[in-house]
Order: C-alpha cells, then sequence, then structure tokens
C-alpha cells in the first residue's frame, strides 16, 4: 500500500522529443505528489509538484498529468534537452500524517542531441 | 528559499571510525527532517525521521546504534555513522519539511567512502 511504482525504468528520447514518465500508487490517503530530477552526485531537487484536487499542472516545459480515480500521474516533459538528461523520481506522502516521502525506483531520461 | 545545506559532501574514513554529517537550514526552520541512504543507481530509501527536540523514528532494518541522528536545534541535524565498515559506504541525504504546501527540500548529498 506505501508502494509507487514507476515506469520505465529507463528511458532514451531524441532533442527536441516529448519524454513520458508514469508511477501509479495504492494508497489513497496520498495528498502530496512530486516529481524529483537528480544529477549524478548531487540531491534531489524538486521539479514539479501536484495535490490531487486538480488534473494537471504545468510549469514551463513540465506538466504532471493527474488521474485519480485510476491512481497514477505522470511527468512530461516536452521539447527535451540534452540537460534534462538526468534521473527522475516520482514520489507521494500524506501532508499532515507521517508527512515521510514515499519514492518510485527512478527513471534514468537520457535526451540525445 | 528553503535551502538545506549538508557537509561533507564528500568523506573517507577508516574503518571503525565514526563521520559525522551535518545537515542546516539556511532560511527556515526545520521542524522535522528526513535521512536518506542511496545506492548506485537506486532510489532513495528512508533510514529516520528527525524531529527536533526528540528522539529519531527509525525505519525498519537501521541499526540505531550505528546511525545516530541528533536533531538539537530547529536549523540542525546530524546524522554520525558508528564503526563505520566498508559495507557503509554509500551516498547519505538529509531532507527537511519546510512547508506544509511546498514540501520538501534536500541537501546536495554526502558520499561516505569506508576504506
Amino acid at each position: 500500500q506505501q508502494q509507487v511504482k514507476q515506469s520505465p525504468q529507463s528511458l532514451i528520447v531524441q532533442k527536441g522529443g516529448i519524454s513520458i514518465i508514469n508511477c501509479a500508487y495504492e494508497n489513497t490517503a496520498f495528498d502530496y505528489f512530486p516529481w524529483y530530477q537528480q544529477f549524478p552526485g548531487k540531491g534531489p531537487a524538486l521539479l514539479i509538484a501536484i495535490r490531487p484536487d486538480v488534473s494537471e499542472k504545468k510549469e514551463g516545459r513540465f506538466t504532471i498529468s493527474f488521474n485519480k480515480s485510476a491512481k497514477q500521474f505522470s511527468l512530461h516533459i516536452m521539447d527535451s534537452q540534452p540537460g534534462d538528461s538526468a534521473t527522475y523520481f516520482c514520489a507521494a506522502s500524506i501532508q499532515g500524517g507521517s508527512e515521510k516521502l514515499v519514492f518510485g525506483k527512478g527513471t534514468k531520461l537520457t535526451v540525445n542531441p | 528559499g528553503a535551502v538545506v545545506s549538508q557537509h561533507p559532501s564528500r568523506v573517507i574514513c577508516k574503518s571503525g571510525t565514526s563521520v559525522k554529517i551535518e545537515c542546516r537550514s539556511l532560511d527556515f526552520q526545520a521542524t522535522t527532517m528526513f535521512w536518506y541512504r542511496q545506492f548506485p543507481k537506486k532510489s532513495l530509501m528512508l533510514m529516520a525521521t528527525s524531529n527536533e527536540g526528540s528522539k529519531a523514528t527509525y525505519e525498519q532494518g537501521v541499526e540505531k546504534d550505528k546511525f545516530l541522528i541528533n536533531h538539537a536545534s530547529l536549523t540542525l541535524s546530524t546524522l554520525t555513522v558508528t564503526s563505520a565498515h566498508p559495507e557503509d559506504s554509500s551516498f547519505y541525504i538529509c531532507s527537511a519539511l519546510w512547508d506544509s504546501f511546498y514540501g520538501y527540500t534536500f541537501g546536495s548529498g554526502t558520499r561516505l567512502t569506508v576504506v
């Protein structure tokens, strides 16, 4: 129930293409869904986050789509750039509860020039 | 805003010695901090949750006596790896809950190598 399942494990996209990473969860009590970007040797950095009262959130080239009934959320990176090459983690937590972040296993994105 | 500073970024220590890693919130008060361990090409594994002024809560399977966590002030949490062994070599990351709406911020991580 505490798991967040992330796919794909790795993704290769051409420059200018769309990168799509998917996550699914079981615990309906989760109410905060962030995406993190991590470069080698660095800590994760918040990319974008969504709460279950909205179905989509867009910030620049990054969009989260959220499907509450399917218990799924996804990250779309438009016009992918080589600088976007990193590992992306989805996560979920219960704000006001234990507040522990439950992470997906990560997706290594490679954007070819 | 919401910056967490983690030091050192890299440390090499001899087997049997102890190493302390610091995590400081620079521009906010962090009531709750989290410590993670990350193996190469793997996800973050939560080790423990620390709350200012109280004992840390450890995740199942994490040795409390080996990984000592102290959260003595609202801006500082420390992780001490005691009697380190090569299998403790890993990337350790701290995080702080800085806002119930905006969520969490992470430190830059510490690469620990035990030789």
